[in-house]
């Protein structure tokens, strides 16, 4: 599986966009980009994923450059909740493994 | 609430002394992970299974063993326990292999601490 690469930690104001980046430049072409978070000490929580498409879901947004080697996760309006670090992961989807390796992540820390 | 369940939330124990950790997946879930979060290690997959059988393998120690009933509930055994092997540890569940989505869900953790 591709490395990801993400900043350590992250400040946003509450009520504005939170942007995070990363970067996987060695993707393939057949691994997707997961973004999951995890809030203090609680079990990991999946956000989105995608191939190469922006998707959109009720939680977030995932914008892929075109040429795939980076990706934003976009959370529309900040608030106090989503505090927790986010991880970048990067996967083949359709294997017969489905564990996820979890990098470091980044600290999104929400402030009023 | 992700419909994993994980028991007990809590333990503390003495080295060398042996746990079990137990996990019930989502209904109709076949596949069960187990995770280890450590302060200096973040998330480390230790190992997963699939319908009763093992899947795939991560940086589980020797000392730890894993196994999926028929029932399709988990268990991990922690034995000849350590100080260092003091940590949250997760356990996942997914629908199937969990290759196509790459969705896991999670509990909430058993939280072990090693004296």
């Amino acid at each position: 599986d591709a490395k990801t690469t993400q900043p350590p930690s992250m400040d946003c104001a509450e009520g504005r966009a939170a942007n995070l980046p990363c970067n996987h430049s060695t993707i393939s072409g057949n691994e997707y980009v997961y973004w999951y978070r995890q809030i203090h000490s609680q079990g990991p929580q999946y956000i989105i994923h995608g191939l190469k498409n922006n998707e959109t879901n009720e939680m977030a947004s995932l914008i892929i450059t075109e040429d795939r080697k980076s990706s934003t996760l976009i959370l529309p309006h900040a608030t106090l909740r989503d505090t927790a670090v986010y991880y970048c992961i990067v996967r083949v989807a359709g294997g017969s493994q489905g564990n996820l390796i979890f990098g470091k992540g980044t600290k999104l820390s929400v402030k009023p | 609430d992700s419909g994993v369940t994980q028991t007990p939330k809590h333990l503390i124990t003495a080295t060398g002394q042996r746990v079990t950790l137990r996990c019930s997946p989502r209904s109709g879930d076949l596949s069960v992970y187990w995770y280890q979060q450590s302060l200096d290690q973040g998330l480390q997959f230790l190992i997963q299974y699939y319908n009763g059988e093992e899947r795939a393998k991560g940086n589980i120690l020797e000392r730890f063993s894993a196994q999926q009933f028929p029932d399709l509930h988990s268990e991990l055994n922690l034995s000849s326990l350590e100080l260092g092997d003091s940590a949250l540890y997760f356990c996942a569940s997914s629908p199937g292999t969990g290759g196509n989505t790459g969705e896991l869900f999670f509990g909430e953790g058993s939280r072990l601490t090693v004296l």
